[in-house]
């Protein structure tokens, strides 16, 4: 079936560090790739999409390129603020019949002044 | 718009008792998913309708979960009776398509002692 694998975290980084989020997945067929994030004490927001391969999603300045070579979906941003800090989830939605999104378990990051 | 509107935010309640979660999907969202999120098992799928009607509910737990939509504003995940395993974050999310973004209200943590 569906699978999502994400690092492990927590992430912990200074201000103003380079991010990077590993994703890697299994799907059938041509699956869209989501990044979601998760604020303390609120529900999951979509932070960035891509639908098919070399897609780049991008927002508030994370990135993440559709890699189908590499089945990953990697999330970046050059310079992480504080209000960065949250949990971070990859999740794939095969689109093979299946109507669900296959979460991977989150990525902790917290970053310090 | 106000979003995916959950309630209660957060419930605790004594084993054997009956728990009644709410959400109100984003007007005129034709799906509307509950999921469950643990530290164990990250988030997963319970159960899905469109246009009101439960279309997959292979992920309910079992026999004491149910979960009902009654009309197009309004869902409940029902849990009776419960268990201190039905600890965790339950989710409601909404979507205007079979692929568009899904929506996530803030979930209700729920406490069974």
């Amino acid at each position: 079936g569906d699978s999502v694998t994400q690092m492990e975290g927590p992430v912990t980084l200074s201000e103003e560090a380079f991010l990077t989020i590993n994703c890697t997945y299994t799907a059938t067929g041509y699956p869209s790739l989501f990044w979601y994030v998760q604020y303390p004490g609120e529900g999951l927001q979509l932070l960035l999409k891509a639908t098919k391969a070399d897609d780049k999603g991008s927002n508030k300045g994370f990135e993440a390129t559709y890699r189908k070579e590499t089945t990953s979906f990697h999330l970046e941003k050059g310079s992480v603020q504080v209000s960065d800090s949250a949990v971070y989830f990859c999740a794939l939605h095969s689109g093979a019949g299946s109507y669900q999104l296959t979460f991977g378990k989150g990525t902790k990051l917290s970053v310090i002044p | 718009d106000a979003g995916v509107i959950q309630s209660p935010r957060h419930e605790v309640t004594e084993m054997g008792q009956e728990v009644t979660l709410r959400c109100k999907p984003i007007s005129g969202h034709d799906y509307l998913f509950w999921y469950r999120q643990t530290m164990m098992r990250g988030l997963e799928l319970l159960i899905y309708f469109n246009n009101n009607v439960p279309i997959d509910d292979s992920g309910m737990p079992e026999d004491r979960f149910s979960a009902k939509m009654p009309n197009a504003s309004f869902s409940t995940l029902k849990i009776q009776p419960s268990e201190p395993r039905d600890s965790a974050v339950y989710f409601c999310a909404s979507s205007a398509g079979l692929k568009e973004t899904q929506y996530f209200g803030p979930g209700t943590r729920l406490l069974v002692l």
